[in-house]
């Protein structure tokens, strides 16, 4: 079976800018997770979705990021504007009724 | 708030050789899932193996096995005749109920030839 797919794979941007990352998960899994894992650190979650609803965004910083999963499939994240702090590797995971999250190959942003 | 702690930030070992990656986490919960994760340098995240709080058996994967000590919060990962592919940094995990997974922040671990 197809894995979680993610795009762009890098980004470099100014800070200030605005960008988007591109989530498609396993075919059937109806939870889906952004992390944001910092160099030298573990992931943290940013935010969790069930279907296309919100499960779990209590560590998303929502006066910059933003993220949806309209049809309970893909899902957009959104940084706007962006700053030095949030370079880091984007991850994507999903899982269906099994407890183990698959995850992508992540999208690793620069900000200059 | 569940943490997981992982004191090690780097280990080498000796292909062909054992080594023991350690883990411990504190939380109240009493029923909950400890894992292994494994981010070679190509960052694809997978689960290496995974432990229910309430079996008592250790699980084991092949050349991976746990020592898992619930009432010492321990959980630590045992990889036997290492090979070059292990290569990698090695997240331990936990979660309970319908809270997120919460992550070590990893030790990576080199295997020598």
């Amino acid at each position: 079976e197809a894995g979680v797919a993610q795009s762009p794979r890098y980004k470099i941007i100014e800070k200030r800018q605005s960008v988007a990352f591109w989530c498609n998960p396993i075919s059937g899994h109806a939870t889906l997770y952004w992390y944001q894992q910092i160099l030298g650190q573990g992931p943290k979650l940013l935010i969790q979705f069930q279907n296309n609803g919100v499960v779990d965004d209590s560590q998303l910083p929502k006066d910059r990021f933003s993220a949806e999963r309209l049809k309970g499939v893909d899902s957009t994240l959104k940084i706007q504007p962006a700053k030095l702090e949030d370079s880091a590797v984007y991850l994507c995971a999903s899982s269906g009724l099994e407890l183990e999250q698959f995850f992508g190959p992540g999208t690793r942003l620069t900000v200059l | 708030a569940q943490t997981v702690t992982q004191s090690q930030p780097e280990m080498s070992v000796q292909e062909a050789e054992t080594v023991t990656l350690s883990c411990t986490y504190d939380t109240s919960e009493s029923n909950y899932y400890l894992f292994w994760y494994k981010q070679p340098p190509s960052r694809q995240m997978i689960l290496v193996i995974r432990q229910e709080a309430y079996k008592q058996q250790n699980a084991t994967e092949n050349r991976f096995s746990v020592n898992f000590q619930k009432a010492a919060k321990s959980f630590s990962l045992k990889i036997s005749d290492s090979q070059l592919g292990d290569t990698a940094m090695y997240f331990c995990a936990f979660m309970a109920g319908n809270t997120p997974l919460v992550f070590g922040k990893g030790t990576r671990l080199s295997v020598i030839a």
